[in-house]
């Protein structure tokens, strides 16, 4: 039961253009979404975050953006940076509880 | 700060073992959930527990179990292994805050860089 997906396995960019990574949920009860950056050999790290009572998050060249209406959150990476190639989870969950529900993970390369 | 430790980082057993994997959280951190990726599924969640309790825990058989200690570890335990779980096995713990109302809220949570189990 994938109650998050990220439908896109690979997303390729050029340096400096933007990166739009998407994910899609089913459980209208999630109100709490990250995601995580994973390089390989290592365990995923903590990018960014964002609760159902907002509608953008913004972190430096991160930002996410929720449609609760559309159960659909994106990350927007503005420049994208060689360094920024990893493997990208979003994940969700309930406000008040750890288990998180990831999806598959979209590999993004940033081309110089 | 030591971030999140897992013990092996590697291991190869054959159908039928059982295997023990261990986590150490980071300082201070009382939660600690445990995800299996495989390729393809993406992390699905295992378990979480805290205070030597197990709090959460996903859609997985009975055969994964784990349990924690009073100083936060974790260890998980896989019985009768079969070729099927053979994934990269990560902790994640995390601080355990709560909300205004007193209720744990979801955590930000910081993971190991894993146990690669093949089973053969």
């Amino acid at each position: 039961d994938q109650q998050v997906k990220q439908n896109s396995p690979s997303l390729s960019v050029q340096e400096g253009r933007i990166s739009i990574l998407n994910c899609d949920y089913t459980n209208s009860m999630f109100d709490y979404f990250l995601w995580y950056k994973k390089y390989p050999a290592e365990g995923p790290t903590f990018l960014i975050s964002i609760s159902s009572i907002k509608d953008k998050n913004e972190d430096g060249r991160f930002t996410v953006f929720l449609n609760k209406s559309a159960k659909h959150l994106s990350l927007h990476i503005v420049p994208s940076q060689p360094g920024d190639s990893a493997v990208y989870f979003c994940a969700a969950s309930l406000y008040n509880n750890n288990d998180m529900r990831f999806g598959a993970g979209t590999r993004l390369t940033v081309k110089p | 700060k030591a971030g999140v430790t897992q013990t092996p980082r590697y291991l190869i057993k054959t159908r039928g073992q059982q295997v023990t994997l261990s986590c150490s959280p980071i300082s201070g951190h009382r939660s600690v959930s445990w995800y299996q990726q495989t390729p393809g599924q993406g992390l699905q969640f295992l378990f979480e527990y805290f205070s030597e309790t197990q709090r959460n825990k996903g859609n997985f058989p009975g055969r994964f179990s784990g349990r924690q200690f009073s100083n936060s570890r974790s260890e998980m335990n896989v019985s009768t292994l079969e070729l099927g779980d053979s994934a990269l096995y990560l902790c994640a713990s995390s601080l355990n805050t709560r909300g205004l109302s007193g209720a744990p809220t979801t955590d930000t949570q910081y993971f190991g860089p894993g146990t690669r189990l093949t089973v053969l």
